[in-house]
């Protein structure tokens, strides 16, 4: 049984390019949320993805974006990458979009940008 | 937006010591998970508190959620060096599906 699978593992880009990074869910679960994670700080939520569409966003800028596929996998975009972009984004997925659900990360992506 | 606070954000205790972490909300929780994050790892899932002045217990960690549903506490019985790690709360409120999660306590435990 195949956990989170989250691609790349680490990434590095520059100023103002373009990133796309990959999720695979948690067998059996068709929901997905991408956090991101500074250096020291717990995880911030991003946005949540059910049946395709974008479900709850945090307080993040427009140039972060994602898609959910039929397949329940899910990519996180971010447009016009700045330094403080650098950080570790986590993919979750769980079962039902209610509030009992616990969360299962991915391992991933180390984005640095420079 | 929902804001939860975590104390303290770092301790480094000896091997065989007790430790304690707590998570405070401004608000009534509808509920309250635990994760563990290992330096370089990802969370992992402890447990869920969702009943007034719970109580459970996984072998040396112990959780309770307070009465008033605003706080929650994980205490570890004679830590060891394989509690070493970031310890997180997470919550849910009303109808959100988002978890939102607390600034994490580091435990450095050394022999």
């Amino acid at each position: 049984d195949a956990g989170v699978t989250q691609s790349p593992t680490h990434l590095i880009k520059t100023r103002g390019q373009q990133v796309t990074l990959r999720c695979s869910p948690k067998s059996g679960h068709d929901t997905v949320s991408w956090y991101q994670q500074a250096l020291g700080q717990g995880p911030q939520f991003i946005f949540q993805y059910y049946e395709e569409e974008e479900r709850q966003r945090g307080n993040f800028p427009d140039r972060f974006s994602g898609h959910q596929y039929p397949n329940y996998s899910s990519e996180l975009n971010v447009n016009a990458l700045l330094l403080g972009d650098s950080a570790l984004y986590l993919c979750a997925s769980s079962a039902t979009t209610g509030g009992d659900s616990p969360l299962h990360f991915g391992n991933g992506t180390r984005l640095t940008v420079t | 937006g929902q804001q939860v606070m975590q104390i303290p954000q770092y301790q480094h205790v000896q091997e065989g010591e007790d430790f304690t972490t707590y998570c405070n909300s401004s608000t009534t929780l509808s509920n309250i998970q635990w994760y563990k994050q290992r330096p370089g790892g990802h969370p992992v899932f402890l447990i869920q508190l969702v009943k007034s002045g719970e109580v459970k217990k996984q072998k040396r960690l112990t959780f309770q959620f307070g009465e008033a549903k605003k706080n929650s506490s994980l205490h570890i019985t004679a830590t060891q060096t394989t509690d070493v790690g970031t310890y997180v709360c997470g919550v849910y409120t009303g109808t959100a599906s988002k978890l939102t999660f607390g600034t994490g306590t580091r435990l450095q435990v050394t022999l």
